[in-house]
């Protein structure tokens, strides 16, 4: 079974659309992340939730919206989007308590034509 | 806040040959540091992590690092390298009871035949 998982794998759309990419964890775990990864493999953070409260919010465009409808799910919601947004979007999860470990869903490429 | 800074951005190896890839971190609390590897189009995996304890770390792999508070480093090493070995290798940091992760720059290890 998939301990995180995140749809769609790939995503391809236009300038000013507005798409959702979805991430769900199996693993019993009360915190989730939101990372981009630019083109030169830069990993930045964008959000975090532990028990569905946002806990991180760093510098980024009120375009990117996350909303953690329950502990398992962390869906990040992009409105208008810009060819800038392109990049691989990794979804993560981590218990604080036990092993510390992060753990990563296989990403989404998003590419904004 | 804390920065991670992985000197290596390519560091190509021949196959058995050992392998060190650099990392140092500045923070003025204690850290939690961790390396991760990523393969071609895949999330992001821990292949160890120093907490406390031991400043010789063991990881997954045959991967292995070592915690030096006074050089603010935690460089991973393997004694001899597989083809399967190539990959992009992150450092990442975390404060003690904190909740981000501040991830390196990456280094792309090339194993070559």
């Amino acid at each position: 079974d998939t301990a995180v998982s995140q749809t769609p794998k790939y995503l391809v759309t236009q300038m000013g659309n507005d798409k959702s990419i979805k991430c769900e964890q199996n693993l019993g775990h009360d915190t989730m992340y939101w990372y981009k990864q630019d083109s030169k493999k830069f990993l930045k953070i964008m959000f975090s939730y532990n028990n569905k409260e946002l806990i991180i919010n760093e510098t980024v465009p009120n375009r990117f919206s996350p909303k953690s409808p329950d502990k398992a799910h962390l869906n990040l919601h992009i409105n208008s989007l810009e060819l800038g947004d392109s990049a691989v979007y990794f979804c993560a999860s981590r218990s604080l308590v036990g092993t510390d470990t992060q753990y990563f869903g296989p990403g989404t490429r998003l590419t904004v034509l | 806040a804390q920065s991670v800074t992985q000197l290596d951005s390519q560091v190509p190896v021949f196959e058995e040959a050992p392998v060190e890839l650099r990392c140092n971190y500045s923070s003025s609390v204690s850290v939690y540091l961790f390396w991760y590897v990523q393969y071609p189009n895949q999330g992001l995996q821990l292949l160890l992590k120093y907490l406390s304890g031991s400043t010789l770390v063991k990881g997954i792999n045959g991967f292995e690092a070592e915690f030096n508070k006074s050089q603010t480093s935690f460089h991973l090493r393997k004694p001899s390298v597989h083809i399967s070995d190539t990959a992009e290798y992150f450092c990442a940091v975390r404060g003690a009871g904190g909740n981000q992760f501040y991830f390196g720059t990456g280094t792309s290890l090339t194993v070559i035949p």
